[in-house]
């Protein structure tokens, strides 16, 4: 399994403004995800980021609201653009070590004032 | 639309006795569903999966059972214990190949010692 990291760990900000999470994984991987975790509610998958192309988004989810990067195999960072306190939730990577296994980040936990 | 549900929020447990969680899925397509167990404070961690060709697989102290007639999932952990505190979701892989994952809510396993 991969190893990630996602920072900030968790950040405090306030409506208005955008906070781009970081998340690196200690090998290449093809494929990232972005989920994202509301309170005491399960994990929605926000959009694929694929390396070297747009990410690719869920329905809800835009990339004006949403933005992903991908520069590399190993890195890639979502932008909560405007944000306001329905979007305090976790944000959560992941990558597929296959198809089907998926390693997660260990979140990175927003809060909106 | 695909969903993944779980049939109780909050099990209680005696520390040492057997659990059983269960998962409902919807999408007969799937043919691949992942068991994560996720901690206060932390991302989601594999525990075990199982293909749709199987119906029963073993881990250490972890069984998946799939009835594929009646699209249930269920986790079984023996001889539970205070670390196993924790949410537990399923996730299934609904019709696409594409590695998104697809979540249910989950359920909160609490062992009381």
């Amino acid at each position: 399994s991969a190893v990630i990291s996602q920072k900030p760990s968790r950040d405090i900000c306030q409506r208005g403004t955008s906070l781009t999470i970081q998340c690196q994984v200690d090998s290449q991987v093809t494929m990232m995800f972005w989920y994202r975790q509301q309170p005491g509610q399960s994990l929605t998958l926000i959009a694929t980021a694929n390396q070297g192309s747009e990410a690719t988004y869920e329905s809800g989810f835009v990339i004006d609201k949403f933005p992903i990067s991908r520069p590399n195999l190993t890195f890639s960072t979502l932008t909560v653009s405007n944000m306001s306190p329905e979007d305090s939730s976790i944000y959560l990577c992941s990558v597929a070590g296959s198809v089907h296994e998926q390693y997660f980040g260990p979140g990175t936990r927003l809060t909106v004032t | 639309g695909e969903n993944v549900g779980l049939h109780l929020p909050t099990l209680s447990v005696q520390e040492g006795d057997n659990s059983i969680i269960n998962c409902a899925y919807s999408n007969s397509a799937s043919d691949y569903f992942i068991w994560y167990k996720q901690e206060s404070g932390k991302g989601p961690q594999f525990i075990i999966d199982i293909r749709s060709n199987m119906d029963k697989r073993q881990g250490q102290r972890v069984t998946v059972l799939l009835n594929k007639t009646v699209k249930h999932l269920s986790l079984q952990i023996a001889a539970t214990q205070p670390g196993d505190s924790a949410v537990y979701f399923c996730a299934e892989n609904g019709s696409s190949n594409t590695g998104k994952l697809i979540f249910g809510q989950g359920t909160t396993l609490q062992v009381k010692p």
